[in-house]
């Protein structure tokens, strides 16, 4: 059973361009979380969906962010127009259920050039 | 709002004593907590959850207690190893959320 997968691993971009991020969950795992973190920061919730809907997006930045989990492929997490401080790792993570452990990918560093 | 605090000092012993991590929280008592590891460049892996209603859960050399009047969780291992030198991630879930705040960790260095 393979785990969560994050791709890219690395990704970088200049000011004003688009960066999307993409996590397949565990098989079985309708739940997804994404999380930012920032260096000497920790983990920060960004977004919480599960299959088709956006349930809690309460760490999102207003403007520039999205995210969706279609009911096929994996799960998208887009940042528009990217500025400097957008630069961080991003992890995504799923579960089987709402309340249990969640299942951490390896990550994309997103660099801003 | 909630607040974790983890001890940001890093948190270096002898291979072969028992390493005692803190999580602190604030506010409200968390409907469980759950211990991270994660190491440089990887994404964290789960250890251990406990629940509001448990005092002490264990898995092998790992222990975690919650007392919740302290509002506080310690999360030990025992018989340490050079290889369980990494950052080690406090989060709790509050009851009705749906998302886990993490602290920002506490370095481990076990040495020979």
């Amino acid at each position: 059973n393979a785990g969560v997968m994050q791709n890219p691993r690395h990704l970088v971009r200049r000011r004003g361009q688009e960066a999307r991020l993409r996590c397949s969950p565990m098989k079985g795992h309708s739940h997804v979380y994404w999380y930012r973190q920032l260096p000497e920061e920790g983990l920060k919730f960004m977004v919480y969906l599960q299959k088709e809907n956006i349930i809690d997006e309460s760490g999102m930045p207003k403007e520039r962010f999205s995210a969706e989990f279609p009911k096929e492929g994996p799960s998208i997490l887009r940042i528009q127009q990217v500025v400097r401080g957008d630069s961080a790792a991003y992890f995504c993570a799923s579960s089987p259920q709402q309340d249990n452990e969640q299942f951490f990918g390896p990550g994309t560093r997103l660099t801003v050039l | 709002s909630q607040k974790i605090e983890q001890n940001s000092e890093a948190l270096n012993i002898q291979e072969g004593k028992t390493a005692t991590l803190t999580c602190n929280y604030t506010n409200y008592s968390p409907a469980y907590l759950q211990w991270y590891r994660q190491d440089p460049g990887r994404g964290p892996v789960f250890l251990l959850l406990i629940r509001e209603n448990e005092k002490e859960k264990r898995k092998e050399r790992l222990k975690v207690t919650f007392d919740t009047t302290l509002k506080q969780s310690l999360f030990h291992i025992t018989a340490s190893q050079p290889a369980d030198s990494a950052t080690y991630l406090c989060a709790l879930l509050w009851g009705g959320g749906n998302k886990l705040t993490f602290g920002t960790g506490t370095q481990l260095k076990v040495e020979l």
